[in-house]
């Protein structure tokens, strides 16, 4: 049981360079999400989904993209890269928001922006 | 800006003793969540508490919600080498699809 899955681990970038992180799920969980981990700040919720073609901004979404056309992907699109997005990112899934359910994270990927 | 805030932000004790950690919101929310995070990992959820809730145990958790002053907090008893790690409080809005998290406690155990 692979739960969510990010690629890649680690990832340095130079500035105004683009790329995207992966997450897949293989929970069938219509809820995923995308946050950013800095020092000091706690997880900062960037953009989620509630299903599939469904999306919505969170917090920090500038500078972020994203989309959902299937249940399981979720990838998350960095447009211009910038040294302010060094970071850690995390990918969540649950079951359903509302109702409550645990969310499942990822391991994670580490990006540089230099 | 962000939901949560844990207190203290950092917290060092021996094993055996018990650790609380306090969870202050802003908002009306449906649940709140605990999660725990092993460094340089994911996060692992711990347990979660409805807003009707007052208290809820899960092994050597207790986990308490006072919506009237929108705070929670975590208890941990009996504390081991292994429950290291960062603990974050997580709550989800009412009306909202969005799970905000705080900006953690670290407690450090020591054999």
């Amino acid at each position: 049981n692979a739960g969510v899955t990010q690629t890649p681990k680690f990832q340095v970038l130079k500035t105004g360079q683009s790329m995207t992180l992966q997450c897949a799920q293989d929970m069938n969980h219509e809820y995923m999400s995308w946050y950013r981990q800095d020092p000091g700040m706690g997880l900062r919720l960037i953009h989620y989904s509630v299903g599939a073609g469904i999306t919505d901004q969170g917090e920090v979404p500038n500078g972020y993209n994203v989309s959902r056309s299937t249940t399981e992907d979720f990838p998350l699109r960095l447009l211009s890269a910038a040294p302010s997005q060094t970071s850690v990112y995390f990918c969540a899934s649950s079951y359903s928001t509302g109702g409550g359910s645990e969310a499942f994270f990822g391991q994670g990927t580490r990006l540089t922006v230099v | 800006s962000q939901q949560g805030e844990e207190d203290p932000q950092a917290l060092s004790i021996q094993e055996g003793e018990n650790a609380t950690m306090n969870c202050s919101y802003k908002t009306s929310i449906n649940n709140l969540q605990w999660y725990r995070q092993n460094s340089g990992r994911g996060l692992v959820h711990l347990i979660l508490i409805r807003s009707n809730e007052r208290e809820k145990h899960s092994g050597r958790l207790r986990v308490t919600l006072d919506t009237s002053k929108k705070s929670s907090s975590l208890l941990i008893t009996a504390s081991r080498a292994a429950d290291t790690a960062s603990y974050f409080c997580a709550t989800e809005r009412i009306n909202t699809d969005k799970l905000i998290f705080g900006t953690g406690t670290r407690l450090q155990v020591f054999p």
